[in-house]
């Protein structure tokens, strides 16, 4: 099976930028997506297509995937972007997620 | 106005069985990639179930011959039927819409497997 690695937590300081990675074999060479979950709450997409946004996501959030990692970068990042945040990329008729990791804005 | 909307989960003993169904609206489910993801708690998210028209269903190894997925054109729903529930088959289940990527979720229905 394909397996997704995330850091279990970032922390960034409000207006920072948020950098989160999400490592796999060859990675590149597939689309990644990534999902905001805040506590309570279901998922929302924030990047699919590596670095495509879908309509109504701040413009602050981008990606990029190349090699055997894909990054999410959140610019300027506001106590509003504090959540969980999940990788995705799709594998032999499969779904894969990476673990997940917790974004703190101190 | 894409919506999702799950229901049928609750309280089940574990070795039992649970049917829960997601209603869609604003979309056909016959022309497009449905999923199923769960939450349990404390833990990440995880991919269990796909289906797209009339294909061939997909399971992640942890459900497949415990876990049905199925559609019904007529009523634009997506059902899981589970059997042989376990105590760690207790989750937040999401229905979504999408394979590559999935662009809406519904708001989840918790099924607890306890006895």
């Amino acid at each position: 099976s394909y397996d997704l690695s995330q850091p279990p937590s970032v922390s960034v300081s409000p207006g920072q930028t948020a950098s989160i990675t999400c490592s796999g074999d060859k990675l590149g060479d597939k689309y990644v997506c990534w999902y905001q979950k805040r506590s309570g709450q279901s998922p929302v997409l924030v990047i699919y297509k590596d670095n495509k946004r879908p309509s109504g996501i701040p413009e602050r959030f981008s990606g990029s995937n190349s090699g055997n990692t894909a990054t999410l970068t959140i610019s300027g990042t506001q106590a509003m972007d504090e959540a969980d945040y999940y990788c995705q990329a799709w594998d032999s008729s499969t779904v894969v997620f990476g673990g997940g990791t917790k974004l703190t804005v101190l | 106005e894409v919506q999702l909307v799950e229901s049928g989960g609750g309280l089940v003993q574990p070795g039992g069985s649970m049917r829960i169904s997601c209603a869609a609206s604003g979309f056909n489910v016959s022309g497009n990639y449905m999923s199923w993801v769960r939450q349990a708690p404390g833990k990440g998210l995880e991919w269990i179930s796909l289906i797209f028209g009339g294909g061939t269903p997909y399971y992640a190894y942890s459900v497949k011959g415990r876990f049905t997925i199925s559609r019904d054109i007529s009523k634009n729903t997506v059902s899981l039927q589970m059997s042989s529930l376990r105590d760690d088959d207790t989750a937040v289940y999401y229905c979504a819409r999408g394979d590559t990527s999935l662009d809406y979720w519904g708001q989840g229905t918790l099924v607890t497997v306890s006895s």
